[in-house]
């Protein structure tokens, strides 16, 4: 059975502190790896794909790597405004078209 | 465009009546998804259409559970029977055929509530 761990659950950070959020993977064949933020009360926004390890990211503060066992989503400098939780989810062989996601980390960012 | 839109946002309802929501699509994504969140887990797949057509199910999904995608524009999801374990929210996702199978547009989803 495909499974998606992310880890840590929460983190609270200060502000410009930076981290790593960690999303471990065990599946049947990778299609790609997709990360997304989630506002409380709102639906997840979609930031990244990736397809191949070794493949990287980068938008504003943040920016995800991909191995062949799991993806970093690093936080450079992080604001208040960073402050959700951020999903992964994989899309693997065999699916048409749906994305198995992970439980999340709830990232708090303190100023 | 104002996005993915669903109604209600909130419903309320007692265990076995029977519930339905709606997801209005942004305007030419041809592909609509559902999925299910319960609080602090990640969303769950459900169904998956392209156009009109219902191309994938969740082999979890109960089959007090169905959706529809009539004219392949909106599409409605219905719960028969309710249970309080239906309790959730109900996100609708769009996306376009041009952009990657990951890529989804989400509503902000519809929150059930089985009493």
């Amino acid at each position: 059975e495909d499974q998606v761990t992310q880890s840590p659950e929460a983190l609270r950070l200060q502000e410009g502190e930076s981290s790593s959020l960690n999303c471990s993977y065990t599946v049947s064949g990778l299609r790609g790896l997709f990360w997304y933020r989630q506002d409380p009360g709102k639906g997840p926004e979609f930031l990244f794909t990736l397809y191949s390890a070794g493949e990287e990211k980068e938008k504003e503060r943040l920016k995800a790597t991909l191995t062949k066992k799991e993806s970093f989503l690093h936080i450079t400098a992080p604001k208040p405004e960073d402050s959700a939780t951020y999903l992964c989810a994989v899309h693997v062989s065999g699916s048409a078209r749906q994305l198995t996601f992970g439980s999340g980390t709830q990232l708090t960012v303190l100023p | 465009d104002t996005g993915v839109s669903q109604n209600p946002r909130h419903k309320i309802t007692k265990r076995g009546q029977n519930v339905t929501f709606r997801c209005d699509p942004i305007s030419e994504h041809n592909r609509l998804y559902w999925y299910r969140q319960t609080l602090g887990q990640g969303p769950e797949f459900l169904t998956y259409f392209q156009n009109e057509a219902q191309l994938e199910k969740s082999r979890l999904l109960s089959d007090r559970f169905s959706a529809e995608r009539p004219k392949g524009s909106f599409s409605t999801l219905e719960i028969q029977r309710t249970e309080q374990g239906d309790s959730a929210m109900y996100l609708c996702a769009s996306s376009s055929h041009r952009e990657l199978t990951g890529e989804l547009f989400f509503g902000e989803g519809s929150r059930l509530t089985v009493l």
